[in-house]
């Protein structure tokens, strides 16, 4: 059971540069999310998708881009990275309904230089 | 104002002292959930529990116990008898029902330390 799949482990950018964060689940789970993770800030949403072709901003969008063209997978977007994007980000996939729990990737260790 | 808010940024303590993580919430929402997460040292997000705001009911599980109150707007999270492995920084996240989706708030951790 792969679950959620978080590729890659850890990535070094220099600003301006431009890359995307792969995320894929095998759970047939409509629902898919990005989070970052600061210190002291706890996990703060970045974009969600409750299905193919549908997504939607979170609480900190601003730098990021998302699509959907498949159930599996919710690939996040930085066009040109800053510093402050600097930060550990989690794919998570749920069932869409309010209530499921949410089921993590093991992360992406981003650093913009 | 946060919709989750876990006030103890770290907290210390020796094997097998009991300790207990707090989270208050703040919804307009008649039906949400509370969620626990635990991330350990080597990175990965585990669910621990789920609860619905309709069911009060405390839950053991283990050396885990939860203790929900909506009068408090709380749910309360303890280990009895700490062991190293609970080293970890946990989480208290929230789903709303006029969110429409799984979405979570999430509030911003407590590092557990335990020391042997």
């Amino acid at each position: 059971n792969a679950g959620v799949t978080q590729t890659p482990k850890f990535q070094v950018l220099k600003t301006g540069q431009s890359m995307t964060l792969q995320c894929a689940q095998d759970m047939n789970h409509e629902y898919m999310s990005w989070y970052r993770q600061d210190p002291g800030m706890g996990l703060r949403l970045i974009h969600y998708s409750v299905g193919a072709g549908i997504t939607d901003q979170g609480e900190v969008p601003n730098g990021y881009n998302v699509s959907r063209s498949t159930t599996e997978d919710f690939p996040l977007r930085l066009l040109s990275a800053a510093p402050s994007q600097t930060s550990v980000y989690f794919c998570a996939s749920s069932y869409g309904q309010v209530g499921q729990p949410q089921h993590f990737g093991d992360g992406t260790r981003l650093s913009i230089l | 104002a946060q919709k989750v808010t876990q006030a103890q940024t770290e907290i210390s303590v020796v094997e097998k002292e009991d300790v207990t993580l707090d989270c208050v919430y703040e919804t307009r929402d008649t039906t949400y959930y509370l969620f626990w997460y635990k991330q350990p040292p080597s990175g990965e997000l585990v669910f621990l529990i789920r609860r619905n705001s309709f069911d009060e009911q405390n839950e053991i599980s283990g050396r885990y116990s939860w203790n929900f109150q909506k009068s408090t707007s709380s749910f309360n999270f303890t280990i009895t008898a700490s062991q190293v492995v609970d080293s970890a920084v946990y989480f208290c996240a929230l789903s709303e029902s006029s969110s429409g989706y799984s979405t979570l708030t999430f509030g911003k951790g407590t590092m557990l330390l335990v020391s042997p």
